[in-house]
Formats: C-alpha cells, sequence, structure tokens
C-alpha cells in the first residue's frame, strides 16, 4: 500500500525557515516524481514543484521560486520541502503528492501539515 | 496562468445526477483532473486524464471534454459525495487547481 506521512504541524516566527518532510512506503521512490502543494484556507490549491526521487532533480512554479527548496534522501524514501523567509502569506496546510509522471496528476497525498507562520 | 473557473456551489438530493463543470481560460488538451477533498482530509483522485477513472472510484463518477470545458459527472450521487471538487490541468506550466465546487445533499 502507498504511504505518505508527513510530519506534525508547525508553528514559526516570521523570517524563519522551517522544512517540512514526507516519508514514503509502498513503492519504489526512485522511480517517481513527488510534488509539493500549498492550500491556504478555504482557499484553491497551488502546485509548488516536484523532484524526482532517483536523481533528485527538480522543477519548480515559478511564483515560488526562491520560497521553497526541494530535497529528497533516496536512503530513507523521504522528500522534504524546505520554505525560507516565512511570512503570514505563508500560513497554510502543505501536502506532499506523488505524481503520475507520463499525464502530472497526483494519485497519492500525504495527509498534509499545516504551518502557522506568527510572532 | 491558466485560471480554472468551477461553480462555487451545488446542492442535489441523494439518488439525482450532478454536473460539476470546469472552464479553462486557455486550452489544456486533454490534461485535466479531478479530485475530491472532504474537510480535513487530503484530495482524492477521482479521474485523470478527462474521463479515466482513478483506481478504486466507484464507476458513479465519470468525467468529460476537451480543450477547455470539462464536467464531472456524479450518478447517482449519495450522502458520503458530500465535499469539495476541484479540477487541475497540467498541459501548461504551470500546472493549476480550480476554485473547487463544494457539493452539498439537500
Amino acid at each position: 500500500e502507498v504511504q505518505l506521512q508527513q510530519s506534525g504541524a508547525e508553528l514559526v516566527k516570521p523570517g524563519a525557515s522551517v522544512k517540512l518532510s514526507c516519508k514514503t512506503s509502498g513503492y519504489t521512490f526512485s522511480n517517481y516524481y513527488m510534488s509539493w502543494l500549498k492550500q491556504m484556507p478555504g482557499q484553491n490549491i497551488e502546485w509548488i514543484g516536484n523532484i524526482y526521487g532517483g536523481n533528485g532533480g527538480t522543477g519548480y512554479n515559478q511564483k515560488f521560486k526562491g520560497k521553497a527548496t526541494l530535497t529528497v534522501d533516496k536512503s530513507s524514501s523521504t522528500a522534504y520541502m524546505d520554505l525560507s523567509s516565512l511570512t503570514s502569506e505563508d500560513s497554510a496546510v502543505y501536502f506532499c503528492a506523488r505524481r503520475e509522471y507520463r499525464y502530472n496528476y497526483f494519485d497519492y497525498w500525504g495527509q498534509g501539515v499545516m504551518v502557522t507562520v506568527s510572532s | 496562468d491558466t485560471v480554472l473557473t468551477q461553480s462555487p456551489a451545488l446542492a442535489v438530493s441523494p439518488g439525482e445526477r450532478v454536473s460539476i463543470s470546469c472552464r479553462a481560460s486557455e486550452g489544456v488538451n486533454s490534461y485535466m483532473h479531478w479530485y475530491q477533498q472532504k474537510p480535513g482530509q487530503q484530495p482524492k483522485l477521482l479521474i485523470y486524464k478527462a474521463s479515466n477513472l482513478a483506481s478504486g472510484v466507484p464507476a458513479r463518477f465519470s468525467g468529460s471534454g476537451s480543450g477547455t470545458d470539462f464536467t464531472l459527472t456524479i450518478d447517482p450521487v449519495e450522502a458520503d459525495d458530500t465535499a469539495t471538487y476541484f479540477c487541475q490541468q497540467s498541459w501548461n506550466d504551470p500546472w493549476t487547481f480550480g476554485g473547487g465546487t463544494k457539493l452539498e445533499l439537500k
């Protein structure tokens, strides 16, 4: 069974950074891309970027370049997302989701992690 | 960016048929996908590439369309279908989502 398990909720101060994790199981991590997505309360979903589990190759939504940095640890089948210079606009639920490579849809999702930016 | 426009909300009775629309601001070929999201949960894939049913999804769900106009149909609607439904396109960069249609049951 494919599973994506995300780390717990974060409360961070403005200007700080946070690193989110997404530990996977049930499939060959290095054969798939992992995507990260943002959902602000009551709002639609935004695609942040992708990272390939095999070689760490990345692709980003231009909007999130400089804000998000995606990495992977193949040895633990875990994907990470660093968010930097946090502001209130970064307060949201962040999901990791496995990307199907041909048609670029998201077939399995993590449970999401709430990031709250507040002093 | 490609803007996907969905109706904000619909209300239907159990047993009825409902169609949820998604209109793209520019053509997306057939690279349109649909997700169901219940409160406090992650989205769940229903339909990929416009009309293909995802694994484990009941045949009550179906999708159609190409180009700029797409439809998700649920027939018949069941009480458990209360949720928000999102469309997502992956033809144009960046990939984008619609604002979601909240389906309520009468």
